[in-house]
């Protein structure tokens, strides 16, 4: 069965503290992987997708990596306003659209 | 600039009320889709349209039903609403390449009483 999980389930960093979230899949054949960024009522914001192992994107303080079983997210020097559930996505080669989601990181980066 | 758009951010209906939300993209997609997030439980997928006038059903389709007759709008319909209905939906849309990103709106909040 098709699975995407997310480690850790929450995160608290004081601000300047460097860190990572994970997000390891477990599919029959991957077609993309999509982080967003989500705050509290909001929609996901999109940041990233990645497309196949060793492909990095990176954004302001973010940095997104991906190998063939899971993706990093790396929060460099991080600020309160980085504070946000971040959620992980996969598309799979199966022939539809969907998406498999993992539940998500809830970041507090504290001042 | 990416835009999806609902038409409410927070509803209230009593048990048993049909309810309406819709949904619009400005960035000519083939792809919308319907979700409902819960805590704990994560993004789960209701429908999803294709095409106009086509769809699919998603995860957890039972209670719902869906609307396409315009490209760039997507209405979710809950027939007759329940409480375990409850929840934050949300819409998106994406291309049909096979590979493209979704773009979320900003939700509507629902409140089944």
């Amino acid at each position: 069965e098709d699975q995407v999980t997310q480690s850790p389930e929450a995160l608290r960093l004081q601000e300047g503290e460097s860190s990572s979230l994970n997000c390891s899949y477990t599919v029959s054949g991957l077609r993309g992987l999509f982080w967003y960024r989500q705050d509290p009522g909001k929609g996901p914001e999109f940041l990233f997708t990645l497309y196949s192992a060793g492909e990095e994107k990176e954004k302001e303080r973010l940095k997104a990596t991906l190998t063939k079983k899971e993706s990093f997210l790396h929060i460099t020097a991080p600020k309160p306003e980085d504070s946000a559930t971040y959620l992980c996505a996969v598309q799979t080669s199966s022939g539809t659209y969907k998406y498999i989601f993992g539940t998500g990181t809830r970041l507090k980066v504290l001042a | 600039d990416v835009k999806v758009t609902q038409s409410s951010r927070y509803l209230v209906k009593r048990t048993g009320e049909k309810v309406f939300l819709e949904c619009v993209q400005d960035m000519d997609h083939e792809n919308m889709f319907w979700y409902r997030q819960d805590p704990g439980l994560g993004l789960r997928l209701i429908y999803f349209s294709y095409d106009v006038k086509m769809k699919e059903k998603g995860d957890i389709p039972e209670g719902y039903s869906v609307s396409r007759e315009k490209k760039e709008r997507f209405s979710l319909i809950l027939e007759s609403a329940s409480t375990n209905q409850t929840s934050m939906y949300l819409c998106a849309s994406g291309g049909a390449s096979g590979k493209e990103t979704q773009y979320f709106g900003p939700g509507t909040r629902l409140l089944v009483l």
